[in-house]
């Protein structure tokens, strides 16, 4: 079973400043399995990152997914106001089919 | 656009069989994609039910295969997801969810579901 550690758990930046999330997997992962998604209070969770790499629909360019193998990294460029969420990773494709990370809260400093 | 909507109840007794369903509306199921069922309990994070093609194929997560239905219904653009013999552990916001390639790129809006006697 694959499983997502994500880090750090929780980041307390400003807005501005950059960001960087880690995704580390206990096998390897087909970078065109891995996604990472954005979730505000009390809302669905929204896809941000699929392949890796490729940005979902209406994600600014801001954000952006790197990696191969058992470590990804989202990373936001300079921090908005709306990007104050958790963010989660997720595999496809190994089994079981779907996993997804703990989770790191990103919050304001 | 593509749109999803989770329906059910909301308030499960212990033992008893969860039953929802996802309308899709915008598409049609019978063209294609998978089709899956998310969970997040209350504070925690998020957990893969199972997935579904227009076909009636399925996925499962081990951890649940046991209990858990996933159905389609082509007919009224529809799919469901039932859990037996639920508990509090089951306690939970369910969402439906759209899969696009290798990711859920589209999602319900969640429903919550309480075990409660």
């Amino acid at each position: 079973e694959i499983v997502l550690t994500q880090s750090p758990g929780t980041l307390s930046l400003s807005p501005g400043e950059r960001a960087t999330l880690s995704c580390r997997a206990s096998q390897s992962v087909n970078s065109i399995y891995l996604a990472w998604y954005q979730q505000k209070p009390g809302q669905a969770p929204r896809l941000v990152i699929y392949g890796a790499s490729s940005r979902a629909t209406g994600i600014p360019d801001r954000f952006s997914g790197s990696g191969s193998g058992t470590d990804f990294t989202l990373t936001i460029s300079r921090l908005e106001p709306e990007d104050f969420a958790v963010y989660y990773c997720q595999q496809y494709g190994s089994s079981p089919l779907v996993t997804f990370g703990q989770g790191t809260k990103l919050e304001i400093k | 656009q593509v749109q999803l909507q989770e329906s059910g109840p909301g308030l499960v007794k212990p033992s008893e069989t969860l039953s929802l369903t996802c309308a899709v509306s915008g598409y049609s199921i019978s063209s294609g994609y998978y089709w899956g069922w998310i969970r997040q309990p209350p504070g925690k994070g998020l957990e893969w039910i199972g997935n579904i093609y227009r076909s009636g194929s399925t996925y499962y997560n081990p951890s649940l295969k046991s209990r858990v239905t996933i159905s389609v219904d082509t007919s009224r653009n529809q799919f469901s997801l039932k859990l037996s013999s639920v508990t509090a552990a089951d306690t939970a916001v369910y969402y439906c969810a759209k899969v696009g390639g290798a990711a859920f790129d589209l999602w319900g809006q969640g429903t919550v579901v309480t075990v409660s006697s």
